[in-house]
């Protein structure tokens, strides 16, 4: 079955650092991978996609790439902010038959300090 | 709507005791989902609807859960005889297109059932 492996957080940073949460998944067929976030007291949010390999999916400053070699979907931003800080999910939704069932990873806690 | 709208916000109910929680998706939107999202459990898939086709059920955790979709529209999740395992925040989801969602689901922003 499809399955998203997700770093296990929480992650803490000082602002303006590097941001790396890794991302590995399972799945049948060709995925669309996704990036998830969730602020504080607030619902999901998509932040980027890609949906074939070598894609890279941007926004806000992050990115990712569709890695199919690695079956991986890294989720990166060179330059954190304190408002960065939230919860990250990675997904994926099954190509074939599959219709669309989003598989979600356990999230990445993110706080970034002043 | 602009957005998938979830009602209540906030419910807190008796063990014991009938829940009816609420989605009303995106204008225009054929599929809806719902999932629950508990502490350490992360997100868990529980019902998919798709237009006029039979839902997909497989995430549903006992029989005392159900889904209903009038019209093809509004969804409600009821969960009878509710017991404190089922604390969580319920989400729904909606997306333009039930060939898989490729661009991803709009969120709502979730109800969160205490059972005391």
């Amino acid at each position: 079955g499809n399955s998203v492996t997700q770093m296990e957080g929480p992650v803490t940073l000082s602002e303006e650092a590097f941001l790396t949460i890794n991302c590995t998944y399972t799945a049948t067929g060709y995925p669309s991978l996704f990036w998830y976030v969730q602020y504080p007291g607030e619902g999901l949010q998509l932040l980027l996609k890609a949906t074939k390999a070598d894609d890279k999916g941007s926004n806000k400053g992050f990115e990712a790439t569709y890695r199919k070699e690695t079956t991986s979907f890294h989720l990166e931003k060179g330059s954190v902010q304190v408002s960065d800080s939230a919860v990250y999910f990675c997904a994926l939704i099954s190509g074939g038959t599959s219709y669309g069932k989003l598989t979600f990873g356990q999230g990445t806690i993110l706080t970034v300090h002043p | 709507g602009a957005g998938v709208s979830q009602s209540p916000s906030n419910k807190v109910t008796e063990k014991g005791k009938d829940v009816e929680l609420r989605c009303d998706p995106i204008s225009g939107h054929t599929a809806l989902y719902w999932y629950r999202q508990s502490l350490g459990q992360g997100l868990e898939f529980l019902i998919y609807f798709q237009g006029n086709s039979a839902p997909d059920k497989s995430g549903l955790p006992s029989d005392r859960f159900s889904a209903e979709r009038t019209g093809g529209s509004v969804s409600t999740l009821t969960i009878q005889r509710t017991q404190q395992e089922d604390s969580a925040v319920y989400l729904c989801a909606s997306s333009p297109q039930g060939g898989g969602g490729r661009d991803g689901y709009t969120f709502g922003s979730g109800t969160r059932l205490t059972v005391v």
